[in-house]
């Protein structure tokens, strides 16, 4: 079965740190980019970073130079290590499936999102 | 950058009802566009891509269209099933845009 589980989440003083884990199983992992989106309870979803299948990582600005995205693709692993973490960073955090490369190039369903975990939850909170 | 404005935010809805939601990208996209069913305390589950693309195992009461900065997520036949928040989102440039979501609520 192809999923996501996410870990790694919990309660951080501001200005603390935390590292989130993503194990991927079902799928060739070293094959697709993969993110991480992150949700304010009750409100809507925010893409906090990507990283694709050769390494290079993306960011928007609200959490560039902060949080760090990486990969581990013998251990079908993504982690996002979050640093300098504010109030404004407490929101459920998922890791997302993006687009497939291969050696025969990239196929992408739209840039979309086609597989989700179920989140970890992070609270950043004195 | 790119900003997306679902509408309505909230609809009010019965089964069987056929339903509509509007994203409208601050400028063209194409058809870079993709449509998020989520139910609470689930993670958001794709139905739509390059804004008309169904998904595979996605029921077929499941419609995207539009192109440019005008599109929809159409239910044909609202089921039970149905009912739930459903995100529209973009990429650019190396960023991802989500809308602020619309609720289905029960009428």
């Amino acid at each position: 079965e192809v999923q996501l589980v996410e870990s790694g989440g919990g309660l951080v003083q501001p200005g603390g740190s935390l590292r989130l884990s993503c194990a991927a199983a079902g799928f060739t992992f070293n094959t697709y980019d993969m993110h991480w989106v992150r949700q304010v309870k009750g409100k809507s979803l925010e893409w906090v970073s990507g990283i694709g299948t050769a390494g290079d990582t993306f960011y928007p600005d609200s959490v560039k130079g902060r949080f760090t995205i990486s990969r581990e693709n013998a251990k079908n692993s993504l982690f996002l290590q979050m640093n300098s973490l504010k109030a404004g960073d407490t929101a459920v955090y998922y890791c997302a499936r993006g687009t497939y490369c291969s050696s025969d190039g990239c196929y992408t369903k739209g840039m979309s999102f086609d597989i989700w975990g179920r989140g970890t939850e992070v609270t950043v909170s004195a | 950058d790119i900003q997306m404005t679902q509408s309505p935010s909230t609809l009010s809805a019965s089964i069987g009802d056929r339903v509509t939601i509007t994203c409208r990208a601050s400028q063209s996209i194409s058809d870079s566009l993709a449509w998020y069913q989520q139910k609470p305390g689930k993670a958001p589950k794709l139905l739509i891509y390059k804004a008309s693309s169904l998904e595979s195992g996605v029921p077929s009461r499941f419609s995207g269209s539009g192109s440019g900065s005008d599109f929809t997520l159409t239910i044909s036949s609202l089921q039970p099933d149905d009912f739930a928040t459903y995100h529209c989102q973009h990429y650019s440039s190396h960023s991802y845009t989500f809308g602020q979501g619309t609720k289905v609520e029960i009428k």
